[in-house]
């Protein structure tokens, strides 16, 4: 069964970091792209980020782009978003999300989502 | 590129028909775009790539449609399972965007 699990969400003040985690079952890691899609409380979805099935390219919403790193350690089955200078527009449930082939094609299972709130 | 979801809400009784648009700024390359349905405290579920292929086990009533800028989602009769939130999402282009959704509700 295929299961992607997110960590790390929390309250952090504006200008903070965070670290979010997916951690990847029940499929062959290595072969999919992967990304993260955030949704505001009571707004729709935006796609925020993705990487590659090799984890060389990598991709980013203009909205977060300089700020957010995504990256992938293929050992551990694991993606991460690294979230630097947030701000309260960042707030938001985190999806973690796998493509269905090796590009970021369409998003064929999500998890369960980790919220991130920014404020003082 | 922008995606537009109409109508924002479409009110309908089970057993109707509902037909969900969605309206690319410019034309999606190869047809790259799916349809999610997302119930409330749910993560979103794939339903339709590449406009019209339904995703794994997603019941035939759904249906997709369109190419280059026009898309359409029917749903051929509503199940009470179905009434959620809908969005559109173009992954041909750089960067990936989603439309902003349009509600199913029960009349």
């Amino acid at each position: 069964e295929v299961q992607l699990l997110e960590s790390g969400g929390d309250l952090v003040q504006p200008g903070g970091s965070l670290r979010l985690s997916c951690a990847a079952s029940g499929f062959t890691f290595s072969t999919y792209a992967m990304s993260w899609v955030r949704q505001a409380p009571g707004k729709g979805l935006e796609w925020v980020s993705g990487i590659g099935a090799s984890g060389d390219s990598t991709y980013y919403a203009d909205s977060v782009k300089g700020r957010f790193t995504i990256a992938r350690d293929i050992s551990k089955n694991t993606v991460h978003l690294q979230m630097n200078s947030l701000r309260a527009g960042d707030t938001a449930k985190y999806y973690c999300a796998k493509h269905e082939g090796n590009w970021l094609g369409a998003l064929d299972m999500w998890g369960q989502g980790t919220m991130v709130t920014v404020s003082s | 590129i922008v995606l537009t979801q109409s109508p924002g809400t479409l009110s309908l009784s089970p057993g109707e028909r509902a037909t969900l648009s969605c309206r690319a700024s410019q034309s999606v390359s190869s047809n790259y775009l799916a349809w999610y349905q997302q119930k409330p405290g749910q993560a979103p579920r794939l339903l339709i790539y590449g406009a019209s292929s339904r995703a794994t086990g997603i019941p035939d009533r759904f249906s997709g449609s369109g190419s280059g800028t026009d898309f359409t989602l029917t749903i051929s009769r509503l199940e009470p399972e179905d009434f959620a939130v809908y969005y559109c999402q173009q992954y041909g282009n750089s960067p990936r965007t989603f439309g902003q959704g349009t509600k199913v509700e029960i009349k």
